[in-house]
């Protein structure tokens, strides 16, 4: 099976700060890896897939990056409604496997 | 417009069974691969399964193979997990989701998901 790690687990961050996220895949998973965010008490939201797209109604500030084992999603100019967890997972081969989550909280 | 509604939840005693169903509106459902994915209290998210559109494919994660099984029914519009030798580590909030492929495709993203329904394995 496929492992993901994601980096950090969680991080403080203020409004307007440019944040990186990084996943790193156990085996090269080529582009087959999407991000999603979650809120406490809603379903999951898909941002990016295939590493770098953006899913339809998603802000341009956020962008994701990488192909192989490494990725990134980058959230440019941190928004209020941005503090959530973030999760990558990779679509390369079942079983699919998430990375164990980043939350992003306010500083 | 497009909705994904789970039921079936509820509480259950370790080795006791569960059917989960999801019922989904505003989209081709036939033409769709469909998820399950799970996220136990305070843990990230685990994807469970997955059934392509005509049922005829399905994968399991390894902590539920043989012991769950999803299934589909078209004429419904409805996806359903049979959850059987349930066990404590099941407890989860149960989400169905929409893979994001087009015309049939399996592309193994979820584009679409829903509210979830709560499985508490307990005795």
């Amino acid at each position: 099976d496929i492992q993901m790690t994601q980096s950090p687990s969680s991080l403080s961050a203020s409004i307007g700060d440019r944040v990186t996220i990084t996943c790193r895949a156990s085996q090269s998973i080529s582009s087959y890896l999407n991000w999603y965010q979650h809120k406490p008490g809603k379903a999951p939201k898909l941002l990016i897939f295939a590493a770098s797209s953006l899913q339809s109604g998603v802000p341009l500030r956020f962008s994701g990056s990488g192909s192989g084992t490494d990725f990134t999603l980058t959230i440019s100019s941190l928004q209020r409604e941005d503090f959530a967890t973030y999760y990558c997972q990779q679509s390369y081969s079942p079983p699919l496997t998430f990375g164990g989550g980043t939350k992003v909280e306010i500083k | 417009e497009v909705e994904l509604v789970e039921s079936g939840g509820g509480v259950v005693q370790p080795g006791g069974s569960l059917r989960l169903s999801c019922e989904v509106s505003g989209f081709t459902f036939d033409e769709n691969t469909m998820h399950w994915v799970r996220q136990a209290p305070g843990k990230g998210l685990e994807w469970v399964s997955l059934i392509n559109w005509d049922g005829y494919s399905t994968y399991y994660a390894d902590s539920v193979k043989g012991r769950f099984t999803i299934s589909r029914d078209n004429r419904k519009n409805s996806l359903y997990l049979q959850m059987n030798s349930l066990l404590i580590e099941d407890t989860a909030l149960y989400y169905c989701a929409k893979d994001i492929g087009v015309g049939k495709l399996t592309d193994d993203a979820f584009d679409i998901w829903g509210q979830g329904t709560m499985v508490t394995v307990s005795s």
